[in-house]
């Protein structure tokens, strides 16, 4: 069973869409939830993090944690074309290593 | 805003050959790190590097790696005699804490 999984799409939505974004994770020793974004060719932007259970927002962003069912989700509202771009969950155990999920490519269409 | 720099933004180099990549960390952070990402597969961790030394590091990280911090403001990755299967990015990161981790543009290595 791999560590982190998530639907690498692509995912095209009509721009002003919500988005979900999803991840699962096996292993319930890890404790720090992160959401990455990687324009082609660059490197990964930290966009949000959190460490407990529940709903974390930041402007059109909000991040969720479920413990229980291992499972991140990342929310988008009113998207726009600029938001194209794949979205990376990162998961760590409180140690220094990040465990990536395989990004999910995104598509706003104006 | 700061940031972290690496250079080069790409390199090619011939199987067998040594290469150092190089980073320059946020200038208040304490943690360093480097991952590497194949075309179309994942971000995979490396190393991590705290206190001028290997903090932790996966099983790629294996001899023909190694990191070195030669002064206080860069952070090396070397390579001692390339692979094909070394072609990927690299990136480098830095965190003043464990888990918020800044990402630089990161180096095209290309194996021949």
């Amino acid at each position: 069973q791999k560590e982190v999984e998530q639907d690498p799409g692509p995912l095209s939505v009509p721009e002003g869409a919500i988005v979900s974004l999803n991840c699962t994770y096996s292993n319930s020793a890890f404790q720090y939830f992160m959401w990455y974004r990687q324009y082609s060719r660059k490197g990964p932007e930290l966009l949000m993090y959190t460490y407990s259970s529940g709903n974390k927002e930041d402007g059109r962003f909000t991040a969720q944690v479920d413990k229980s069912s291992k499972y991140i989700s990342l929310f988008i509202r009113d998207s726009q074309p600029s938001d194209s771009a794949t979205y990376l969950c990162a998961i760590s155990g409180g140690y220094q290593k990040v465990t990536f999920g395989i990004g999910t490519k995104l598509q706003v269409i104006p | 805003e700061p940031e972290v720099t690496q250079t080069p933004s790409h390199q090619v180099t011939q199987m067998g050959q040594e290469v150092i990549l190089r980073c320059v960390p946020i200038s208040n952070h304490l943690y360093f790190y480097w991952y590497r990402q194949i075309l179309g597969q994942k971000v995979e961790f490396l190393v991590s590097f705290y206190n001028n030394e290997i903090s932790e590091k996966s099983e790629i990280f294996d001899d023909q790696f190694s990191v070195e911090r030669p002064d206080g403001s860069n952070f090396t990755l070397k390579i001692r005699s390339t692979k094909l299967e070394d072609s990927a990015m690299y990136f480098c990161a830095s965190s003043e804490t464990i888990y918020e981790q800044y990402f630089g543009p990161g180096t095209r290595l290309t194996v021949t």
